[in-house]
C-alpha cells in the first residue's frame, strides 16, 4: 500500500545552523501534507502544511518543499535552537480525512 | 477545554483484562479520530468519528478493539482481553473538518 517513509531516522545539528528533514511518499494521488513535531511524552504538534499544488510554503523559521515529480517532501528549520529537538513526522493525505504518519526523524541539537 | 485532553495519561494492564481509555476533543470539533503509536514509530489511524457517527473504523486491529463517540463529543477507545502487542501510545485528534489535526499528549498503554 502506499507509505511515508522517511531518510535519516536520526539527525544531529549545531545550534544555530540549519536544519533539513527529508521525507519520501509513494503516493502519487496524495495532494496535502503536514510536518508535526512531537517532543517526548506529548502528542504531535502542528508546523506546517502545503498542498500539491504549491512547491514551497514558509513560516516561522520552518519551510516546507514539495516536489512531486520525485515525490519528495522536506522541512527547513532555519537558525536551529534546542527547543527544536524531537521526533519530527511528516504526513499526507490524499483528499479524505485520513492521514499517513511516516516513521520520523528525530532531530538533535548540539550546543 | 484549550486542547485535546485524554485520561488515564498513563495505564498498566495485566493480560486478558480490558481497557477504556478517554478522549476529551477541543469544544465545537466536529472530527475526532484515535491513532496508535508503537514506540519508534509514527502514528497509524485506528478510528473516524464525524460528530457521533463512527465514518471509518478500518484500522482497528481486531474486535477486541472497540470506539464510540454517543454524543459527538467526548470519545472512548476499548480495549477487551488486552494482548501484549497492544502496548503503545493511543492518540486522540480532533479537527473542525479536514486539516490540521490537534492531537492529545496520548494515554501510555502497558501490557503485562
Amino acid at each position: 500500500g502506499e507509505s511515508v517513509g522517511l531518510h535519516l531516522p536520526t539527525l544531529s545539528v549545531q545550534e544555530g545552523d540549519n536544519s533539513i528533514i527529508n521525507c519520501a511518499y509513494s503516493n502519487s494521488a496524495s495532494d496535502y501534507f503536514i510536518w508535526y513535531k512531537q517532543e517526548s511524552g506529548k502528542g504531535p504538534q502542528f508546523i506546517i502544511d502545503i498542498r500539491s499544488n504549491m512547491d514551497k510554503r514558509q513560516g516561522q523559521r520552518v519551510t516546507v518543499l514539495l516536489n512531486k515529480t520525485v515525490k519528495h517532501l522536506s522541512l527547513q528549520i532555519a537558525a536551529t535552537q534546542p527547543g527544536d529537538s524531537a521526533v519530527y513526522f511528516c504526513a499526507e493525505s490524499s483528499g479524505t480525512y485520513k492521514y499517513i504518519f511516516g516513521t520520523g526523524t528525530r532531530l538533535k541539537v548540539l550546543a | 477545554g484549550a486542547g485535546v485532553s485524554q485520561s488515564p495519561r498513563y495505564k498498566v494492564a495485566k493480560r486478558g483484562q480490558d481497557v477504556a481509555l478517554r478522549c476529551d476533543p477541543i469544544s465545537g470539533h466536529v472530527s475526532l479520530f484515535w491513532y496508535q503509536q508503537a514506540l519508534g514509530q509514527g502514528p497509524e489511524f485506528l478510528t473516524y468519528f464525524q460528530n457521533e457517527a463512527q465514518l471509518d473504523k478500518s484500522g482497528l486491529p481486531s474486535d477486541r478493539f472497540f470506539a464510540e463517540r454517543p454524543e459527538g463529543s467526548v470519545s472512548t477507545l476499548k480495549i477487551q482481553r488486552t494482548q501484549q502487542e497492544d502496548s503503545a501510545v493511543y492518540l486522540c485528534a480532533s479537527s473542525l473538518s479536514a486539516g490540521e489535526l490537534f492531537f492529545g499528549e496520548g494515554s501510555r498503554l502497558t501490557v503485562l
